[in-house]
């Protein structure tokens, strides 16, 4: 069964970085798929973040590039996000998700991340 | 960006009834497009990819069709155990993009 799991700080200072990782069980990144993150704002929809393919190619959304950079760690099975210079809109509950080309079928539980002085 | 939007954003119908929730893209996506089901606490589940084909163990209540810019998403008896918010979704070149959701609960 493939499990999920993030990781990470829950409280970032605006303007810092966000990182958070996914520890992948039950599959191994470097046999494929693709690894992504997505994000709810409290009382919002999902937004999908970026994903990463197992050998590095990334994907971005377009609005979010300039400050996104996910990355894959095969040897630990586990794959990261850094989010720079957060403000009080990038509040919400970041999921990782494991996803064909097409649709994601395996989700973390997800982690709430405030940013807030 | 190709922009998703939902309707109605949220909606109440009665045990039985049919349900109707409809997404449009900003532009042509073909079929590209699939639906989720959301429930509180729990990780989203995938009911229909590529417009209108049931993913495997979905209930066959649940149907999707459209192409291009309009779609649909139907429960054709609502259970209690729908309650839920539904995303529509896009794909394009591992790029993602979900709808707006549409809460569903019942009366």
């Amino acid at each position: 069964q493939v499990q999920l799991q993030e990781s990470g700080p829950g409280l970032v200072k605006p303007s810092e970085t966000l990182s958070l990782t996914c520890n992948v069980s039950g599959y191994s990144i470097s046999s494929g798929y693709y690894w992504g993150w997505i994000r709810q704002p409290p009382g919002k929809g999902l937004e999908w973040i970026g994903s990463i393919y197992h050998s590095g190619s990334t994907y971005y959304k377009p609005s979010l590039k300039s400050r996104v950079t996910i990355s894959v760690d095969t040897s630990k099975n586990q794959f990261s996000l850094k989010l720079s210079s957060v403000t009080a809109a990038d509040t919400a509950v970041y999921s990782c998700a494991r996803s064909s080309d097409i649709a994601f079928d395996y989700w973390g539980q997800g982690i709430l991340v405030t940013v807030s002085s | 960006d190709i922009q998703m939007t939902q309707s109605p954003s949220s909606l109440s119908a009665s045990v039985g009834d049919r349900v109707t929730i409809t997404c449009q893209a900003s532009q042509d996506i073909r079929n590209y497009l699939n639906w989720y089901q959301h429930k509180p606490g729990k990780a989203p589940k995938l009911l229909i990819y590529d417009a209108s084909k049931l993913e495997t163990g979905v209930p066959s209540r649940f149907s999707g069709s459209g192409s291009g810019t309009d779609f649909t998403f139907t429960i054709s008896s609502l259970q209690p155990e729908d309650i839920a918010t539904y995303y529509c979704q896009q794909y394009d070149n591992v790029i993602f993009t979900f709808g707006p959701g549409t809460k569903v609960d019942v009366k």
